[in-house]
Formats: C-alpha cells, structure tokens, sequence
C-alpha cells in the first residue's frame, strides 16, 4: 500500500471549516483513499473514503486531485467533539486487505 | 453503520496471569478480523490477521505463543495474552471486515485497555 504523509498537528477554530491534507505522491490506479478518526481512547471510526471523484457523506467531504497525489479531508464546520487523530490510509480494496497505520493528524478544535 | 463491541474495556491484571479480549461483530458476519495495539501517543500496530475458521496470520515480530488468537464462528474472535508482563499494558483493539463488501470497509471495536501490573 502507498504510504501517506500528514501534518502531525492542526488547530481548527469551533464552527469553521477543518482542511486536512494528506500526501500520497506513490498511489497506484487501484488504491482508494480512506479516511478514520480516533478519537482519545475509542477505537477508530471510519469517515469516507473515495477513489478519484470527490466524495461526501454526512460527516466530511474528500477532495481528491486529479493526479490522485493529494487528498484533503475536510470537516465543514467544525465542532469540539471532532478533535480527534485523523488519519489518511491508501489502499486496495481486496478481501482480506488490512488498514495500515500511520502517525496521522492531531486536530485539536478550539472554542 | 457495522457495530463490532469489544469485552472487557479495560482489565487490570497481576503479572504472570493470562488475559482474554472478546470482539464481536453484532450486526454482521465477519470472515476477517484483525488485531491492533496501539501504545500511548502512537499509532496503531496490527498484531495479527484473523480468518474464520483458520489459524491466525501475525506480523513480524509478534510472539504466536504470547498473544493466542482464535477466531472460531464468523461474529467471535478472542486474543489471549498469555502470561501477561507490564510491557504488554496497552490499548487492544480489533477491526472486522463487512463480508462481501466490494469497498472493503472494516469496522472497528471500541478497544481494550489492558494494564498489567
């Protein structure tokens, strides 16, 4: 799988829009985008995930570039229960297929 | 979406004792479940993969024989940690792949915080 790279840490002020960006310049053809959240002391929840279109749901929009080398999450407007890590993952959508983790994105949302 | 519960959330054990970790998928069948642990500040580690019905597969440099892993129906996987150490304290949590899912989403379990004294 291809590996990503996100800023360690973002502060988000309450009710504005939270962009978070994730590089993954070595995608291949075949492998999504997947966005989780953990947050502090609860397992991982999934958020959206896409392959080149943009894509939302009732929790995020995902913006993928058109190279497919940049995604970016964003949450619209942001609440203090979103402060969470956030992480970006790439990878194939193949039975059997494990998410593989990286450091992630801090994002602390501030009243 | 999928619910997957996990039991217990947290356990405090003596040294040298066994621990098991129950995770269950409530509203799905779930042919591959996964086992992570996940230090404080850092992410999540897979330890080992899960099939229904077969022995796990684990990752490098996990002990088969300290951390026992027994998927044995399609909604129960349980991950013993055998003769527990206080370097085995940790955050335990399991995922489990919707079955027949063409986008492979894997749900996960609330954890398990294990502190081994």
């Amino acid at each position: 799988d291809a590996k990503t790279t996100q800023p360690p840490s973002m502060d988000c002020a309450e009710g504005r829009a939270a962009n978070l960006p994730c590089n993954h310049s070595t995608i291949s053809g075949n492998e999504y985008v997947y966005w989780y959240r953990q947050i502090h002391s609860q397992g991982p929840q999934y958020i959206i995930h896409g392959l080149k279109n943009n894509e939302t749901n009732e929790m995020a929009s995902l913006i993928i570039t058109e190279d497919r080398k940049s995604s970016t999450l964003i949450l619209p407007h942001a609440t203090l229960r979103d402060t969470a890590v956030y992480y970006c993952i790439v990878r194939v959508a193949r039975a059997g297929n494990m998410l593989t983790f990286g450091g992630g994105t801090r994002l602390m949302v501030k009243p | 979406g999928a619910v997957v519960s996990q039991h217990p959330s947290r356990v405090i054990c003596k040294s040298g004792t066994s621990v098991k970790i129950e995770c269950r998928s409530l509203d799905f069948q779930a042919t591959t479940m996964f086992w992570y642990r996940q230090f404080p500040k850092k992410s999540l580690m897979l330890m080992a993969t899960s099939n229904e019905g077969s022995k796990a597969t684990y990752e490098q440099g996990v002990e088969k024989d300290k951390f026992l892993i027994n998927h044995a129906s399609l909604t129960l996987s349980t991950l013993t940690v055998t003769s527990a150490h206080p370097e085995d304290s940790s955050f335990y949590i399991c995922s489990a792949r919707v079955g027949g899912s063409g986008y492979n989403e894997q749900f996960f379990g609330p954890g398990t915080r294990l502190t081994v004294l």
